[in-house]
């Protein structure tokens, strides 16, 4: 069982690039999010998903794209990638069930020169 | 907007001691959850309380949540050095539905237990 799987683990992009952050789950959860982590500012929530085709902006949007076409996978796309969107990316699922954890993949660091 | 803030942001303690960080946030939950990041990984779950529970305890970690004063507090008994990582809150707002699972995160309290 793998849990939450994130690909790729680094990355480096150039100012303007665009790439899509993977992120799959195994464990049939309804629920997937993405977040980022910035030096002290904790995880900010970027979108979220509560099942297959519905998606919704959480706290920091801008400059990202979701969407969720099956229940496994989730992807983050960085449109027109900037330097201050150099941060680490996780990726989390939950059941659909109230009062559940968060089930957190390792990351992505991404770097934007 | 960050909901919660943890404090201290930093502690030091020997191995064997006990641990205490406190979480403060500002709006109304329906639960908290305490979270583990160890240097390079994702977060691990240890512990969820809900608002109408005051006490719980899992292991070596005990957690109260006070809901008039808008806070919770993680104590980690008889520390040991694989503790050593960041310890988050997270808060679940009270207008909970199944499309409302929106965890926000405080800033983190980073521990370093020194063997």
């Amino acid at each position: 069982n793998a849990g939450v799987t994130q690909t790729p683990k680094f990355q480096v992009l150039k100012t303007g690039q665009s790439m899509t952050l993977q992120c799959a789950q195994d464990m049939n959860h309804e629920y997937m999010s993405w977040y980022r982590q910035d030096p002290g500012m904790g995880l900010r929530l970027i979108h979220y998903s509560v099942g297959a085709g519905i998606t919704d902006q959480g706290e920091v949007p801008n400059g990202y794209n979701v969407s969720r076409s099956t229940t496994e996978d989730f992807p983050l796309r960085l449109l027109s990638a900037a330097p201050s969107q150099t941060s680490v990316y996780f990726c989390a699922s939950k059941t659909g069930k109230g009062n559940q954890p968060q089930h957190f993949g390792d990351g992505t660091r991404l770097s934007i020169l | 907007s960050q909901q919660g803030e943890e404090d201290p942001q930093a502690l030091s303690i020997q191995e064997g001691e006990n641990a205490t960080m406190n979480c403060s946030y500002k709006t109304s939950i329906n639960n908290l959850q305490w979270y583990r990041q160890n240097s390079g990984r994702g977060l691990v779950h240890l512990i969820l309380i809900r608002s109408n529970e005051r006490e719980k305890h899992s292991g070596r970690l005990r957690v109260t949540l006070d809901t008039s004063k808008k806070s919770s507090s993680l104590l980690i008994t008889a520390s040991r050095a694989a503790d050593t990582a960041s310890y988050f809150c997270a808060t679940t707002p009270s207008t909970f539905n199944f499309g409302n699972e929106k965890l926000t995160f405080g800033t983190g309290t980073r521990l370093t237990i020194i063997p």
